[in-house]
């Protein structure tokens, strides 16, 4: 079957880095996405991952290995509107996007 | 303007009643889905629609139907709603590219039903 691990709850310091791990197990691969969601809120676009290696983005980065299956999102200088639920998703080889439970990231003064 | 906007916000019904739940989008896209999000917020897909074709069915009870007047709008209807039902539903919509592209998906704000 198809899966998608990330860990259910992270606790980091403002002004300090995070990084949330993705492992994925799926019939064919098309990308990996991150994306952010605040309590009551939509999920919104972060990154994308379609080749090896790291994607920068401003405070976030992230990091894919395909012959691993595994992601990470590395978030710098932690702010705590930061706090929010990160999802992994991997689009598979129909093309259909299989979704992580999410990570609910905590941040603490 | 809103991309993606989805109405009502908030549904509160009978259990037994049948309602729907609106979706449109303004991006151009040719692909519109349906979410459940559960209380574990485990993001799950209903449906998705491509130029008016359902292409996901995912195993939801057929209580449960879309409805696609044109690629710029995905309406939800509920039959018979249970307690089970009671989640926050999501409509998202992307532009997708079979041969490679992002494929990024741009959600709504979400309905939350609750179902007593």
């Amino acid at each position: 079957g198809q899966n998608i691990d990330q860990p259910t709850e992270m606790t980091a310091t403002e002004g300090a880095i995070v990084q949330i791990n993705c492992t994925y197990q799926t019939s064919g691969f098309n990308g990996l996405f991150w994306y952010q969601q605040h309590a009551g809120e939509a999920p919104t676009f972060l990154s994308y991952n379609v080749l090896d290696g790291l994607e920068e983005k401003g405070r976030f980065s992230s990091f894919l290995s395909r012959s691993k299956g595994y992601s990470y999102l590395l978030l710098k200088e932690l702010l705590m509107k930061d706090s929010a639920s990160y999802l992994c998703a991997v689009r598979d080889s129909n093309y259909q996007l299989i979704w992580g439970a999410g990570t609910k990231l905590i941040i603490k003064p | 303007d809103t991309a993606v906007s989805q109405t009502p916000k908030y549904l509160v019904t009978q259990m037994g009643n049948d309602k729907s739940i609106k979706c449109e989008q303004n991006l151009g896209h040719d692909t519109m889905y349906w979410y459940k999000q559960d209380s574990k917020k485990f993001l799950k897909i209903m449906f998705s629609y491509n130029n008016k074709e359902l292409i996901i069915n995912e195993t939801v009870p057929n209580r449960f139907s879309p409805k696609s007047p044109d690629k710029a709008h995905l309406n939800l209807h509920i039959n018979s709603l249970e307690l089970g039902d009671s989640a926050v539903y999501f409509c998202a919509s992307s532009q997708d590219d079979s041969s490679g592209g992002a494929g990024i998906q741009y959600f709504g704000a979400g309905t939350r039903l609750s179902v007593l």
